[in-house]
């Protein structure tokens, strides 16, 4: 039960395009095709931004995306706006044998 | 409207137990499995347990397997958590979450504090 690797911070300026990533192995990301991402400001409770590697649930606006090759998933956000500063969590479903989920550490997101 | 309500949160001392509830509002409970979820202070989260929405399949981390249980009653729209044998490391934020293999609803968290 690894936890997923993202990288701690990114950054961009309001209008550009970041992409956020998580490195999984075979046994989770690369396996399944249940990543979710997950939007979490301070003091709040997580909200899911993709499901099934690149869904987007009602309300979450276009300007996130989500794809995934390998056992790396990607957050990509567009368009960037001030409201979109916050932590970004990966999961993914990890069960080949033993049902489990792995999330990642988060990526701070700061626009600049 | 979908709700979670997470209470049961406190202080407790290392070696002792204490109970979490979720209670849940506004779709069929009995229709959904659920997780708890956790997160120590300033650091990510980290998958805890899960129950079938019929209660028939539990599993948990290994961190926890063994000390803590996951249930539910089904009439009264409520999750728990027991937690037994707490340990300093366990102190965080505990959130539940509707879902199985998409977790697409959380409640607000209740905190867990472990300590002498």
């Amino acid at each position: 039960q690894s936890a997923l690797t993202q990288p701690p911070s990114a950054s961009g300026s309001p209008g550009q395009s970041v992409t956020l990533s998580c490195t999984g192995t075979s046994s989770d990301v690369g396996g399944f095709n249940y990543v979710s991402w997950y939007q979490q400001r301070p003091g709040k409770a997580p909200k899911v931004i993709i499901y099934e590697v690149s869904k987007r649930p009602s309300g979450v606006p276009d300007r996130f995306s989500g794809s995934k090759s390998g056992n790396t998933a990607s957050l990509t956000v567009s368009g960037l706006q001030a409201e979109d500063e916050a932590d970004y969590c990966c999961s993914s479903y990890a069960g080949r044998n033993n049902p489990n989920w792995v999330f990642g550490g988060g990526t701070k997101l700061t626009v600049l | 409207q979908v709700q979670l309500v997470e209470s049961g949160g406190g202080v407790v001392q290392p070696g002792r137990s204490l109970r979490l509830s979720c209670a849940a509002s506004g779709f069929t409970f009995r229709s959904y499995g659920f997780h708890w979820v956790r997160q120590a202070p300033g650091k990510g989260l980290e998958w805890v347990a899960v129950i079938w929405s019929d209660g028939s399949n539990e599993y948990y981390a290994d961190s926890v397997k063994g000390r803590f249980t996951i249930s539910r009653d089904n009439s009264k729209n409520t999750l728990y958590l027991e937690m037994n044998s707490l340990r300093v490391e366990d102190t965080a934020v505990y959130y539940c979450a509707r879902g199985v293999y998409d977790l697409a609803y959380w409640g607000q968290g209740t905190l867990v504090t472990v300590s002498s």
